[in-house]
């Protein structure tokens, strides 16, 4: 079966200082992944998915970005946080080929408090 | 753009009573899925649908898809203290593709009171 795992599950960063999130898929191969916002009481935003190795689109400008240095890695990055950053951030995977009756598959989160 | 409303936002509702939870979205879509959030917690997903005037039921839940009218709603039945959470819908935007680029409602928090 397959497993999402995400770190950290909680962290607290200065304002200006760097981030990396990981998340990693195991059981399956070339998934789609995806990683997903979430400010304190609302929705979900979908802030960039990737189809493959190296391959990142990018769905809000902002000061993050995200790489795929390999098959099942998915990583968000920023160089300077701000305040607006904080929120609790998802990654989500989907198999390939689609299977339209399989949902989104989320991990446990990373909840981020910038100070 | 794809926009996704649900109401009610909040909704408080005693043990025992029946309640719809609505999910209206924009534009064209050809899947919709109800996700469930406990606090602090990651989504769970519910259901998965795909075709106009389909249904599922998963226990005291059952969803349902109008395609034409760009609704689904989410349906509690005889509610118990452990359905408190918040529930999410998430639309595909467009036909077809092989991502799942969901734009989500903003959830509504469902409280059961004993």
């Amino acid at each position: 079966s397959q497993t999402i795992h995400q770190w950290p599950a909680t962290l607290v960063q200065p304002v200006g200082s760097p981030l990396s999130l990981e998340c990693t898929v195991e059981g399956t191969s070339n998934p789609n992944l995806y990683w997903y916002r979430q400010a304190a009481g609302r929705g979900l935003q979908l802030l960039f998915y990737s189809v493959g190795i190296g391959q990142i689109s990018s769905e809000v400008p902002q000061n993050l970005s995200a790489s795929r240095p390999q098959d099942r890695q998915f990583i968000l990055s920023s160089k300077k946080l701000l305040l607006s950053d904080s929120g609790f951030y998802l990654c989500a995977w989907s198999q390939q080929p689609t299977d339209y009756n399989s949902p989104l598959h989320f991990g446990n989160g990373t909840r981020l408090t910038v100070t | 753009e794809l926009k996704v409303e649900q109401n009610p936002l909040f909704l408080s509702m005693q043990e025992g009573k029946n309640y719809t939870i609505y999910c209206n979205y924009s534009t064209t879509s050809d899947r919709l899925y109800w996700y469930r959030q406990d606090p602090g917690k990651s989504l769970e997903s519910l259901f998965v649908l795909l075709s106009n005037g389909a249904v599922k039921q998963e226990g005291r839940l059952m969803a349902s898809l109008d395609t034409k009218a760009r609704l689904s709603t989410l349906h509690i039945t005889a509610a118990v203290h452990d359905l408190s959470a918040t529930y999410f819908c998430a639309v595909h935007l467009g036909s077809g593709g092989s991502n799942y680029k969901l734009t989500f409602g903003k959830g509504t928090l469902l409280t059961v009171n004993p």
